[in-house]
């Protein structure tokens, strides 16, 4: 199983700026089958990319996705109030799927 | 407008069994996998099964092998999850996804809750 681990737990950014959260994993992911989510308190997951750089629908351009093997990034160039939340990155593809555990994006 | 609408959660007896649906509309329902996940209170997300659009193809996680079975009924738009001997480390709320697989999770219900309790 492939164990996806989020840094930093937490992080704390005010409005406009640059918001860079990591994804390692354990071994070797193909890029086409990595994935990020954003989740506010109440609501389920929203799909923010999809092979490892590609935005789902109707995501803003603020938010990319980088990195190949076993380091990724979910960059938001500058961070609305709306974007803070807690966002997980995910491998699927081959099972079993796995999430990581969590960044959480706090108001400064 | 993709629509997937879980039910089927509620208090149950550890040992006890419940069987969660997820109804879903707005697309070919037969030509996509489908999977759940799950979320225990105030944890993060778990992959629990996956389904193959034909329902040829199941998967599940450690956590929940020989207790839980993923279906489909492809001509209700219906997925499944049959879930046995349960204990407290199932509580969580059981979220309904578009995808699995290799394909992306696009859609997700809002859940529905178990609660696993004497």
């Amino acid at each position: 199983e492939i164990v996806l681990t989020q840094s930093p737990g937490t992080l704390s950014l005010s409005p406009g700026e640059r918001a860079t959260l990591s994804c390692r994993a354990s071994q070797t992911v193909d890029s086409n089958y990595l994935a990020w989510f954003q989740q506010k308190p109440g609501l389920a997951p929203r799909l923010l990319i999809y092979g490892a750089s590609t935005r789902a629908t109707g995501v803003p351009d603020r938010f990319s996705g980088s990195g190949s093997g076993t380091d990724f990034t979910l960059t938001i160039s500058r961070l609305e109030t709306e974007d803070f939340a807690v966002y997980y990155c995910q491998k699927y593809g081959i099972s079993p799927i796995t999430f990581g555990q969590g960044t959480r994006l706090e108001i400064k | 407008e993709v629509q997937v609408l879980e039910s089927g959660g509620g208090l149950v007896q550890p040992g006890g069994s419940l069987r969660l649906s997820c109804a879903a509309s707005g697309f070919i329902f037969s030509s996509y996998a489908m999977s759940w996940v799950r979320q225990a209170p105030g944890e993060g997300l778990e992959w629990v099964s996956g389904i193959s659009g034909g329902g040829g193809g199941m998967y599940y996680a450690d956590s929940v092998k020989g207790r839980f079975t993923i279906s489909r009924d492809n001509s209700k738009n219906t997925l499944y999850l049959q879930a046995d001997s349960l204990s407290a480390e199932d509580t969580a709320l059981y979220y309904c996804a578009k995808g699995g697989f290799f394909e992306p999770f696009n859609y997700w219900g809002q859940g529905t809750l178990v609660t696993v309790s004497s």
